[in-house]
């Protein structure tokens, strides 16, 4: 079975770009988050989808950043205008409805904003 | 306000040793835990989980043991392999079923041969 894939591994940016990743979850699963890990702490949530419907998107900046899972399969998350202090790693994860809350990340995107 | 708390950043241990990792929590909602792995450039791995009705859950050789009343957990890994150096994070959810998981800052094992 094929895990969660997310594109590009890697990003630098200068402040006030845009930049958007991509994320392909695991086939069959439902429910696809999206993850934000500054370095030194441990991830947070930005959103959670089911299916195509957003669940939780209560700690979004939503001045700035947007995601869509349009087709309820691959996701992408998007910055515009990036901030200094939006470096980070970019996780996205997903589970199965048929399963407790164990959800299996993707590699992530580390961005870094100069 | 840090709900999961792994007050180690780093844990040094002798190959073939026990280790030991800890973790409290803060929120009484909290009723499932998890314990990841993290190598370098690479996602959080699922290691080990516990629902609040257990009070342990054993996996080869790790084992997460729950303390609800200290709201405290613990994962041992026994013997500690050098493979097992990793940045480990603990991680709660208020009810199983497709809920976003609450993650502590980690704490990195260093297995030493």
């Amino acid at each position: 079975e094929a895990g969660v894939a997310q594109s590009p591994r890697y990003k630098i940016i200068e402040k006030r770009q845009s930049v958007a990743f991509w994320c392909n979850p695991i086939s069959g699963h439902a429910t696809l988050y999206w993850y934000q890990q500054i370095l030194g702490q441990g991830p947070k949530l930005l959103i959670q989808f089911q299916n195509n419907g957003v669940v939780d998107d209560s700690q979004l900046p939503k001045d700035r950043f947007s995601a869509e899972r349009l087709k309820g399969v691959d996701s992408t998350l998007k910055i515009q205008p990036a901030k200094l202090e939006d470096s980070a790693v970019y996780l996205c994860a997903s589970s199965s409805p048929h399963s407790t809350d164990t959800q299996y990340f993707g590699p992530g995107t580390r961005l870094t904003v100069l | 306000d840090q709900q999961v708390k792994q007050n180690s950043p780093s844990l040094s241990v002798q190959e073939g040793r026990i280790s030991i990792l800890n973790c409290d929590y803060t929120n009484s909602m909290f009723d499932y835990f998890l314990w990841y792995k993290k190598y370098p450039a690479e996602g959080p791995t699922f290691l080990i989980s516990i629902s609040s009705i257990k009070d342990k859950n054993e996996d080869g050789r790790f084992t997460v043991f729950l303390n609800k009343s200290a709201k405290h957990l613990s994962l041992h890994i026994v013997p500690s392999q050098p493979g097992d150096s990793a940045v480990y994070f603990c991680a709660a959810s208020v009810y199983s079923g497709n809920t976003p998981l609450v993650f502590g800052k980690g704490t990195r094992l260093s297995v030493i041969a």
